[in-house]
């Protein structure tokens, strides 16, 4: 059965500092992979995804996250970070027709 | 376009009595799901419309919740009578393809928040 770790459940950074959000998944067979973010009393929205291609993949707004086979991982990265970056992000793979999601990663950017 | 809306927000009730939450998806959009988030958990499917038909309902918990879409339009999600493990907040999503299949992502609704004391 697919399943998603997030290893951490809360990070607080500073404000321009880099910041790695990791998530980890578990399938017998291939995945589409998924972030999404919840900013405070707002729905979740997609950040970005892999389908096939090119194993790395951008948002708009400077993140970024890798498509790692080998190691069954979809880090989520951004170089400098913002106030306006603190959500709660959400790692999920595709299973069938649903999404899997891992127990969210409080971001927490500090001036 | 309007997004996925869901109402109520919040809701406050006390074990034993039913709630229904409802969801309205994006116009045109066939595919409509929900999702479950129990504080401190991940969120969890419970189960997935294809117009009005359930598509997956393998994630719903027990029989006390009931969804329906009638004219596979808006969507209802009953919990009759509600128990205190059914706090947490219940999202809805719609899509208009499949997720596998195309390009096609799941847009969420704000999540209503339920509180069963």
């Amino acid at each position: 059965a697919q399943s998603v770790t997030q290893l951490d459940s809360q990070v607080p950074v500073f404000e321009e500092a880099p910041v790695e959000l990791r998530c980890n998944y578990s399938s017998s067979v291939s995945v589409y992979l998924f972030w999404y973010v919840q900013y405070p009393n707002q729905g979740l929205q997609l950040l970005l995804k892999y389908l096939s291609g090119s194993t790395l993949v951008e948002s708009i707004n400077g993140f970024e996250a890798e498509f790692n086979k080998s190691q069954t991982s979809f880090h989520l990265r951004k170089p400098s970070v913002h106030i306006s970056d603190t959500a709660e992000y959400f790692c999920a793979v595709s299973f069938s027709e649903k999404l899997v999601f891992g127990k969210g990663t409080k971001l927490t950017v500090n001036p | 376009e309007a997004g996925v809306t869901q109402f109520p927000s919040h809701s406050v009730i006390e074990k034993g009595q039913t709630v229904t939450l409802r969801c309205d998806p994006i116009s045109g959009h066939d595919n409509l799901y929900w999702y479950r988030r129990v504080m401190g958990k991940e969120i969890k499917f419970l189960l997935h419309f294809v117009k009005e038909s359930k598509q997956d309902e393998s994630g719903m918990p027990n029989n006390r919740f009931l969804a329906e879409r009638t004219g596979g339009t808006y969507s209802t999600l009953k919990v009759q009578p509600a128990e205190l493990e059914d706090s947490g907040v219940y999202f809805c999503a719609s899509s208009q393809g499949r997720l596998v299949s195309s390009y096609n992502e799941q847009f969420f609704g704000p999540g209503t928040r339920l509180t069963v004391l």
